[in-house]
């Protein structure tokens, strides 16, 4: 049992290239969602998904889109990238939204120059 | 608006020095408030659910509370591996997700 996986662990990007992110669970959790986490910064809310085929905005969602095609895989990707997305992401799985916690990825240290 | 503050900032313990770390919060009906651990590189660790005024939890060395407007994590007795990030998050009710603070960076001295 992994619980939840990320790819890549480390990325450098210049900015206006594109780029996948792609988290896995395999603990049949309903809710994904990405995460970024800045310096002095709680961690902030990109996109979730609340099912096969749905996905939300958060708090943060401008320059990242999002696909869940599959229950077990969240992808979120960058399709132009700026220096301001520089972060460590967060992917998380749940089984239900409010009362159920959430469970962590690794992370991705993403490096935009 | 739904907010999350967490105090101190940092905190150095020598090894068995109890204390505890605050954790505030202003959110419209609340649903849960998680606590979370972090090690550096790595993604957070759940700890604790709590979901109701009164309610305690313990785990090990930790003991988690919840009043109305606070939460306290209070570790007794430290040893150099509780060294880590500590998160706590609630479950906004006007914002329907969840709203995390800073964290208390805790850094426990052999």
């Amino acid at each position: 049992n992994a619980g939840v996986t990320q790819t890549p662990k480390f990325r450098v990007l210049k900015t206006g290239q594109s780029m996948t992110l792609l988290c896995a669970q395999d603990m049949n959790h309903e809710y994904m969602y990405w995460y970024r986490q800045d310096p002095g910064m709680g961690l902030r809310l990109i996109h979730y998904s609340v099912g096969e085929g749905t996905t939300a905005k958060g708090e943060v969602p401008d320059g990242y889109n999002v696909s869940r095609l599959k229950k077990q895989n969240f992808l979120l990707g960058l399709e132009s990238a700026a220096p301001s997305q520089t972060s460590v992401y967060f992917c998380a799985s749940s089984y239900g939204g409010s009362t159920n916690e959430q469970y962590f990825g690794p992370g991705t240290r993403l490096t935009v120059t | 608006e739904d907010q999350v503050t967490q105090s101190p900032e940092a905190l150095r313990l020598q090894e068995g020095e109890s204390s505890s770390l605050n954790c505030s919060y202003t959110v419209s009906g609340l649903r849960g408030l998680f606590w979370y651990r972090q090690d550096p590189g790595k993604g957070p660790e759940f700890l604790f659910t709590l979901y109701s005024a009164g309610e305690e939890k313990e785990k090990e060395r930790l003991k988690a509370t919840l009043t109305k407007k606070e939460s306290f994590l209070h570790i007794t007795a430290p040893k150099p591996e509780d060294s880590a990030t500590y998160l706590c998050a609630v479950w906004g009710g006007a914002t329907n997700k969840l709203i995390f603070g800073t964290g208390t960076l805790l850094a426990v001295q052999p």
